[in-house]
């Protein structure tokens, strides 16, 4: 399978805890997405990478997230002290160049519970 | 933030009738694109249409664009059950080179056999 794949799939924390995420972007793909969704709505944009470099970031993301790149192949969301209202599902998305008209490929997700 | 509204925010349907999905924005943009999720999954992309197109087929599908009212349409022909789904439409904002989508609340259609 040579699609978008991310780690895990399911995650279930207590308030306070750090977790972290991996996406596998598709091979050869410079632009690699963050987004997360919340029940009943739509995908909210939070980060963005251009090979190893995060371009931009949103407002949603507060000081609690970072998301790396290291090599520009695959990259890690990590969320300390985690809150209830973080508690959504994160998806992640690869594109091959990041022209605004390119396709973008999501993955599964990684639906995470903060108890 | 969300960038509009789709409507209606659920659609149930028979087998065999045309399904039809509006979304509006409010931007300007340089294209838009729909999606589709099933159940718990990730998005597939469906169709993308540019600013300067009007209309555009792909199988089934049917969307349309009028920039002046910042609003889509997405039709699917003959309803199949495995078209059950959450509908989203996207964004990519004109000014922006980053290629992010900006995503509305999503149509659920559920499609009876």
């Amino acid at each position: 399978d040579t699609g978008v794949s991310q780690d895990p799939r399911h995650k279930i924390t207590k308030r306070g805890q750090n977790v972290t995420f991996r996406c596998d972007p598709i091979s050869e793909h410079n632009r690699l997405y963050w987004y997360r969704q919340t029940l009943g709505q739509g995908p909210e944009f939070l980060t963005y990478f251009q090979n190893e470099a995060q371009l931009e970031k949103s407002r949603l993301l507060s000081d609690r997230f970072s998301a790396e790149r290291p090599k520009g192949s695959f990259s890690t969301l990590e969320i300390q002290r985690t809150e209830q209202g973080d508690s959504a599902m994160y998806l992640c998305a690869s594109s091959p160049s990041g022209r605004v008209e390119d396709t973008q490929y999501f993955g599964p997700g990684t639906r995470l519970t903060v108890l | 933030s969300q960038q509009g509204e789709e409507d209606p925010q659920a659609l149930s349907i028979q087998e065999g009738e045309n399904a039809t999905m509006n979304c509006s924005y409010k931007t300007s943009i340089n294209n838009l694109q729909w999606y589709r999720q099933n159940s718990g999954r990730g998005l597939v992309h469906l169709i993308l249409i540019r600013s300067n197109e009007r209309e555009k087929h792909s199988g089934r599908l049917r969307v349309t664009l009028d920039t002046s009212k910042k609003s889509s349409s997405l039709l699917i022909t003959a309803s199949r059950a495995a078209d059950t789904a959450s509908y989203f439409c996207a964004t990519a904002v004109d000014s922006s080179n980053t290629g992010k989508l900006i995503f509305g609340q999503g149509t659920t259609l559920q499609v009876k056999p």
